[in-house]
Order: C-alpha cells, then structure tokens, then sequence
C-alpha cells in the first residue's frame, strides 16, 4: 500500500538556525498536505501543494513539492521556539479524500 | 477558518466501561468525518472514514465491534470505545471535511482516554 515516509524523526536546533523536514511518497500524489502539531495540541493545517515542482511561502516557512510529485520539503528560516512542534506531511490515497500521513518530524527549538 | 469540536477532552474510566466521544463541525457540514488514533510521539493512525447516514468504513485492523463510529448528521460524528481496556488508552482525534476527494481535514482537538 501507499506509504509516506518523513525524515528525520527528530530534529533539535538552536533558535536562529535553519530547519528542514524532507517527505517521500511511495506513490505519486495529486496533492501534498503540511500539518502542525503543537506538543499536546492537535493537528493544524498548514499549506496544500498540487502542482509538480510549486513552491509556496509562509513567511519563514517555505513549501516545496517534487518534479515527480512523490515528495515534498518544508524549509523554516531563522527557527523561533514558537515552531516547536511536530510536522506531519500527507497524501491523498488513491480513492476518497482519506490521508495518509507520514510519520512526523518533531522540532526541538532551544532558546 | 473550518472548527471541529470533540467533547470530552479528557475521560478516565474504569476498565469494561464504554466510552462515547462526539465530534462536531461547527461552521460547515462535513460530508465525511475520520477518527485517527494517536500514540505518545507517533503519527496518526486512521481508524476509520465515516460518511453521513452510512456505515463507516474500518481500516484493516480496527475492530468496528469495539470502535462504534455513528454519523448521524452532516455536523456530528461519535465514537463509541465498547468495553474499553488499558490498551486502548490513547488520544483519539476526529477531523472532518466537505467536498469530493483531496479536500483538507480540519482536525479537533482530540481526546484523551485513560482505562484504567
């Protein structure tokens, strides 16, 4: 079956420097879906990328989406220890609007 | 934004209870609901897609006597956890949305439960 993988699973940064989470689909995607999860808080939607090679931007977040469109980026400039959190990457599956999520990278910002 | 709403946020009960946790669009009708499962530090795990006025589809795995999900209307979706055990100890999240295929989920803010 479709599977989302996300690298790294951890990651820790000292407040200032640049972070970077990397997703891979095993399948191609129609779309490509960012969530934020604050730690003990739930999900929140962040962007959703549908063209192959789109780039979008949200002030120091930038969203990238593949060539092939089977995987995507979020690059966060300049890290504040507001974006703590753990950030999930999601593909549509091939029928319905259900989401396959990957497994997470969790940002650890020290101050 | 789309709100979604799950009441209780947090439950603690005692082992063989059953356990209801409701989840609400409160500005759109949602056509489809799903229930995640999630674990301290892991990813969501769908449980289930629910459509309104039909029976829920289970993801492999997922005892759909244990989880009873009902989506009565386009705004409220519950999830029953029958006879709960400790192992069954987890934060349950809905999200809903509207439309046809590859339309964002807007997600509640979980529910915590306990057995105990």
């Amino acid at each position: 079956g479709q599977q989302v993988m996300q690298i790294p699973q951890y990651q820790h940064v000292q407040e200032g420097e640049d972070f970077t989470t990397y997703c891979n689909s095993s399948t191609t995607l129609s779309n490509i879906q960012w969530y934020k999860q604050r730690p003990g808080g739930h999900p929140v939607f962040l962007i959703q990328l549908v063209k192959s090679g789109e780039v979008k931007k949200q002030k120091r977040l930038t969203f990238q989406f593949g060539e092939a469109k089977k995987n995507s980026s979020l690059h966060i400039t300049a890290t504040q220890t507001t974006d703590v959190g753990t950030y999930f990457c999601a593909g549509p599956r091939n029928a319905g609007n259900m989401l396959t999520f990957g497994g997470g990278t969790r940002l650890m910002v020290k101050p | 934004g789309a709100v979604v709403s799950q009441h209780p946020s947090w439950v603690i009960c005692k082992s063989g209870t059953s356990v209801k946790i409701e989840c609400r669009s409160l500005d759109f009708q949602a056509t489809t609901m799903f229930w995640y499962r999630q674990f301290p530090k892991q990813s969501l795990m769908l449980m289930a897609t629910s459509n309104e006025g039909s029976k829920a589809t289970y993801e492999q795995g997922v005892e759909k006597d244990k989880f009873l999900i009902n989506h009565a209307s386009l705004t409220l979706s519950t999830l029953t956890v029958t006879s709960a055990h400790p192992e069954d100890s987890s934060f349950y999240i809905c999200s809903a949305s509207w439309g046809t295929a590859q339309e964002t989920q807007y997600f509640g803010p979980g529910t915590r439960l306990l057995v105990l």
